[in-house]
């Protein structure tokens, strides 16, 4: 059962626009949620989170939202530009120091 | 500052064949430690964690195991690997009661 949801394997867009990443939950008890960006053969690297007694956070083009009655969190990047262009998951914690992750979004910004 | 190792980048094993990938954290103490798995196409999933050097935590029955011998040291092993354990490994390290964690370069293993 896949708790935490990424519908959309890929997005493209262009640059200057804005870019929305989109996570789905199923489990009502997660405390805390993240993004992490990640490079082809590299390891993710942590971008943006959020508490779940939170509905926005804020880090300069990055913005998270979050929406508990809908499970629904997302991740705005405005401007977009090319070097944004890499895989997006997003992760919610399950307590323990566990995380559970999405599938992953392969965002392209075309220049 | 931090720095987390892995090693090797890449590997090509035969099915049957031995596995033993390795990671080290420098510059913490008592780290949590976790080994992940990125199938193709798939997302991350959760192999094995540790909050302590001999505690092992498995999330997946498999045929991998995982030791820690030392606090910052994390080894993934398998006696005989299958064609379904190819797939791109990653070792993380977070703090306790920090939710972020932080990973290493990844190994892709090819299993033929």
């Amino acid at each position: 059962d896949q708790q935490v949801k990424q519908n959309s394997p890929s997005l493209s867009v262009q640059e200057g626009r804005i870019s929305i990443l989109n996570c789905d939950y199923t489990n009502s008890m997660f405390d805390y949620f993240l993004w992490y960006k990640k490079y082809p053969a590299e390891g993710p690297t942590f971008l943006i989170s959020i508490s779940s007694i939170k509905d926005k956070n804020e880090d300069g083009r990055f913005t998270v939202f979050l929406n508990k009655s809908a499970k629904h969190l997302s991740l705005h990047i405005v401007p977009s530009q090319p070097g944004d262009s890499a895989v997006y998951f997003c992760a919610a914690s399950v307590g323990q120091g566990k995380l559970i992750f999405g599938q992953g979004t392969e965002l392209s910004v075309k220049p | 500052s931090q720095t987390i190792h892995q090693w090797p980048a890449t590997l090509v094993q035969p099915v049957g064949s031995p596995l033993s990938l390795e990671c080290t954290v420098e510059g913490t103490s008592n780290p949590n430690l976790y080994w992940y798995r990125q199938a193709a196409g798939r997302g991350l999933q959760l192999l094995f964690y540790s909050v302590g050097i001999g505690q092992i935590s498995s999330e997946v029955p498999q045929n991998l195991s995982a030791s820690r011998p030392q606090d910052r040291q994390f080894i993934l092993s398998s006696k005989k690997l299958l064609l379904s354990d190819s797939g791109f490994y990653l070792c993380a390290w977070s703090v306790l009661d920090n939710w972020e964690q932080f990973f290493g370069p990844g190994t892709r293993l090819t299993v033929l």
